[in-house]
């Protein structure tokens, strides 16, 4: 299967701790994006990558917050000083830059913060 | 984006058609629709997409009205599979040589399939 992957699955942290997520994109899709999701809501937008570049980041994403598409492929996800407000799925998806950008999204990442 | 209204929850019987509803009245000329859903525990899944025309693949059709302040995403046979959380959403793809990229997810509608 060459879908999105991301690893981990499940991460429990402490507070105060940093995490580091990865997303592996569908292998031809140019564009990977972030969101996160807490329970019974819907996702919400982080940023997104185009190639290696980093097009838009939303005021979801604070200083503590940083993610890296260094050579266009796979991205990482970096939190640090975790609070518990931090807890949620954090979802990555990719897309083409052609026709109308269908996301496909990987089975997220579930991080706790104790 | 234009903002969006469904239903918070439907039912719908096995076998039988499951008509989801969608209010996009802000919707502006070069806004696409969008449907995804999610099962549980799963991230979300695209289903298909429309601007005008109504449209059919192989998960679903998405009929837009003429006015396109409105949608109806069906699945025509419903499964217990089915069962998930529904988002509509409405987006820009290109606006003067800027391509778009974030989704905007709503609460969307929980579909439950009964046996």
């Amino acid at each position: 299967d060459t879908g999105v992957s991301q690893d981990p699955r499940h991460k429990i942290t402490k507070r105060g701790q940093n995490v580091t997520f990865r997303c592996d994109p569908i292998s031809e899709h140019n564009r990977l994006y972030w969101y996160r999701q807490t329970l019974g809501q819907g996702p919400e937008f982080l940023t997104y990558f185009q190639n290696e570049a980093q097009l838009e980041k939303s005021r979801l994403l604070s200083d503590r917050f940083s993610a890296e598409r260094p050579k266009g492929s796979f991205s990482t996800l970096e939190i640090q000083r975790t609070e518990q407000g931090d807890s949620a799925m954090y979802l990555c998806a990719s897309s083409l830059v052609e026709g109308a950008y269908e996301q496909y999204f990987g089975p997220g990442t579930r991080l706790t913060v104790t | 984006d234009a903002k969006t209204t469904q239903p918070t929850s439907m039912d719908c019987a096995e076998g039988r058609a499951a008509n989801l509803p969608c209010n996009h009245s802000t919707i502006s000329g070069n806004e696409y629709v969008y449907w995804y859903r999610q099962i549980h525990s799963q991230g979300p899944q695209y289903i298909i997409h429309g601007l005008k025309n109504n449209e059919t693949n192989e998960m679903a059709s998405l009929i837009i009205t003429e006015d396109r302040k409105s949608s109806t995403l069906i699945l025509p046979h419903a499964t217990l599979r089915d069962t998930a959380v529904y988002y509509c959403i409405v987006r820009v793809v290109h606006a003067g040589g800027t391509s778009y990229g974030k989704l905007t997810f709503g609460q969307g509608t929980i579909l439950t399939v009964h046996p």
